[in-house]
């Protein structure tokens, strides 16, 4: 089935420790989104990528990266996680028009939980 | 700008309970709009959707229907299951260049008791 991956499930790291967490796709999609997601709370999109254009929120600090190799990966680093950086951290696809065009909707991945100790 | 407003939490039903989520949103234009679930330590499923006026998405049991004039898109299932407990978004896209953004609603507990 074609799918969004997201590796590792869980994480654990150190406080001012560089971490990165992957995403991968087999849905050929040319759009990728990552996005923070705290307890009880909604996702909050920290960037998206549409092909290699990579487009930040205005909000997203400093600290969070992405990368893109290609179309298939997409890659979140966070140069010197927080405490507050602890969260689930969600990879989502989508296509657009002229691409399989399925209207707005995004394909999500399980997420990654990060636990900063 | 776009916003989505959807009904506090938490929602605690007993099993075959009708369930109603509201959900009402503010836009430019012809959103399209979506109901998410989320169950627990998993990522966003999509439930329906609807992309113009007077649409009905339904997909499990549960429906919602595209409201232009009240700006409304509730959810509702006619009887609940257990395995129905989860996180409920509302969420709308609108177009803008290259911005295929969503807008969510903050999301609805929703507990089902045997």
């Amino acid at each position: 089935d074609a799918m969004v991956i997201q590796n590792p499930r869980y994480q654990v790291t150190q406080f001012g420790k560089p971490v990165t967490l992957s995403c991968s796709q087999t849905l050929n999609h040319n759009v990728m989104y990552w996005y923070q997601q705290k307890s009880s709370q909604a996702p909050k999109l920290l960037f998206h990528y549409y092909d290699k254009d990579f487009n930040n929120e205005a909000d997203t600090p400093d600290n969070f990266q992405s990368r893109r190799p290609n179309t298939s990966f997409c890659f979140l680093d966070i140069r010197s996680p927080g405490l507050g950086d602890a969260a689930m951290y969600l990879c989502a696809t989508s296509t657009t028009p002229g691409q399989g065009w399925r209207g707005y909707e995004q394909y999500f991945g399980p997420g990654t939980r990060l636990t900063v100790t | 700008g776009n916003s989505v407003t959807q009904m506090e939490g938490p929602v605690t039903l007993s099993e075959e309970a009708f369930l109603t989520i509201n959900c009402t949103y503010t836009a430019t234009g012809y959103p399209s709009l979506f109901w998410y679930v989320q169950y627990p330590g998993e990522g966003l499923q999509l439930l329906l959707k609807a992309t113009k006026a007077d649409d009905k998405g339904s997909n499990k049991g549960f429906e919602a229907t595209y409201r232009k004039e009240t700006t409304s898109f509730h959810l509702e299932k006619g009887s609940v299951q257990v395995s129905d407990s989860a996180v409920y978004f509302c969420a709308l896209a609108n177009s803008g260049g290259s911005n295929y953004k969503l807008t969510f609603g903050k999301g609805t507990l929703l507990t089902v008791n045997p």
